[in-house]
């Protein structure tokens, strides 16, 4: 059970390029979310799904796509990278929506765009 | 606008003394407070929660204490340990709502360190 996992864990990018972070969680959870951590904001929603084949906005979601065509893989795509994109990006998942169930983070990906 | 705000960005404690770290929030629809850890280059873990309904809740070593006339809320550690040593984030939820679907609020964090 490796539980929330996140790939890859470190990128350089250019402005302008793209890319996609892939999250995977083992656990069948229902939910999945994507964060971006920056120095003195905390962590920030980007965009959150309650199921397969649904996504929706978060708090800043702009320049940033997701999809979830399979419940165990949640997607976040940069299609043209900028500098302000700099961030460290957590995914995580919930099995539900009871607030006894834990929302589970993987490690990050450290994502720098020049 | 931070509607969670963890205002002291860095907290230094001897080893066996109490951490007390600290939360304000904004938004009166929050009904659900969470406390994670985070060690470097890992994510977040969870810590320890409380309803609105409560004003104590205790884990351990861990108690969070919510005022929610002053819309605070803290976090003790007591005794604290080296291993403690963490950058620690408040979270909200607004959970009654029932249109959060587990979207959390952050706070900055906060860094501890806790001395030997």
């Amino acid at each position: 059970n490796a539980g929330v996992t996140q790939t890859p864990k470190f990128r350089v990018l250019k402005t302008g390029q793209s890319m996609t972070l892939l999250c995977a969680q083992d656990m069948n959870h229902e939910y999945m979310y994507w964060y971006r951590q920056d120095p003195g904001m905390g962590l920030r929603l980007i965009h959150y799904s309650v199921g397969e084949g649904t996504t929706a906005k978060g708090e800043v979601p702009d320049g940033y796509n997701v999809s979830r065509l399979k419940k165990q893989n949640f997607l976040l795509g940069l299609e043209s990278a900028a500098p302000s994109q700099t961030s460290v990006y957590f995914c995580a998942s919930r099995e539900g929506l009871a607030v006894s169930y834990e929302q589970y983070f993987g490690p990050g990906t450290r994502l720098t765009v020049t | 606008d931070q509607q969670v705000k963890q205002n002291s960005p860095s907290l230094s404690v001897q080893e066996g003394r109490i951490s007390i770290l600290n939360c304000d929030y904004t938004n009166s629809m929050f009904d659900y407070f969470l406390w994670y850890k985070k060690y470097p280059a890992e994510g977040p873990t969870f810590l320890i929660s409380i309803s609105s309904i409560k004003d104590k809740n205790e884990d351990g070593r861990f108690t969070v204490f919510l005022n929610k006339s002053a819309k605070h809320l803290s976090l003790h550690i007591v005794p604290s340990q080296p291993g403690d040593s963490a950058v620690y984030f408040c979270a909200a939820d607004d959970f009654a709502g029932g249109t959060s679907y587990g979207k959390l609020t952050f706070g900055q964090g906060t860094i501890l360190t806790v001395h030997p």
